[in-house]
């Protein structure tokens, strides 16, 4: 069964820093490119980053370049989103979504940036 | 960034016919765009639907299709079912940089 796990979600204070994991399962995780996408409660889906399979490449959603970083590790079949100087409008779930076509989605992990 | 519009909301009848679309700010949407669609229902996760313009997952249902049309990305929904209500995001490539469309609210009523 092919799975996805986000973990690392919380709630963080305006400047604080969060790392965000996704765990994959039941597919070859080293071959695909990885995404990180969020969604602000209530609103719409938000792509926030990408990386390629041996992880040299990456590029970001212009409001996070500078504060947020992608990595993977393929040995452990995982994903990864450091988040520093995280603010209000960071408030969001964040999912992991890769595989074949975008096809596999995780449930997400809640953010909550606020004081 | 570029930005991609979509409906923000759209009725069909049950067992009618409706079509969204999917345009970008730079212009016409092309098969390098690799348009995707993403069906979200109410406190799940997104599901896609479809990839590269036209292709389906094999949990698609067969009465979906994608193509591209008037210089936009289209998602055809033919013969509307009750569990088809939901919101419906498309996505654009840009060589790097993805982007959502706001999406779609479908009402089948």
């Amino acid at each position: 069964e092919v799975q996805l796990v986000e973990s690392g979600g919380g709630l963080v204070q305006p400047g604080g820093s969060l790392r965000l994991s996704c765990t994959a399962s039941g597919f070859t995780f080293s071959t695909y490119w990885i995404n990180w996408v969020r969604q602000a409660p209530g609103k719409g889906l938000e792509w926030v980053a990408n990386i390629n399979q041996d992880g040299s490449q990456k590029s970001y959603v212009d409001s996070v370049k500078g504060r947020f970083t992608i990595s993977r590790d393929n040995a452990k079949n995982s994903l990864y989103l450091q988040m520093n100087s995280l603010r209000a409008e960071d408030t969001a779930v964040y999912y992991c979504a890769g595989g074949p076509a975008a096809g596999y989605w995780g449930q997400g992990t809640l953010v909550t940036v606020s004081s | 960034q570029a930005v991609v519009t979509q409906e923000p909301s759209l009725t069909v009848s049950p067992g009618g016919t409706v079509t969204l679309t999917c345009g970008s700010s730079t212009g016409a949407v092309t098969s390098g765009h690799y348009p995707y669609w993403f069906q979200q229902k109410p406190g799940q996760a997104p599901r896609t639907l479809i990839y590269d313009t036209s292709n389906k997952h094999s949990w698609t249902p067969a009465r979906f299709s994608g193509s591209l049309l008037g210089g936009k990305a289209t998602l055809t929904l033919s013969g509307a079912q009750p569990e088809d209500e939901a919101e419906y995001y498309c996505l654009l490539c840009y060589r790097g940089p993805w982007v959502f469309g706001g999406g779609t609210k479908l009402t089948v009523l």
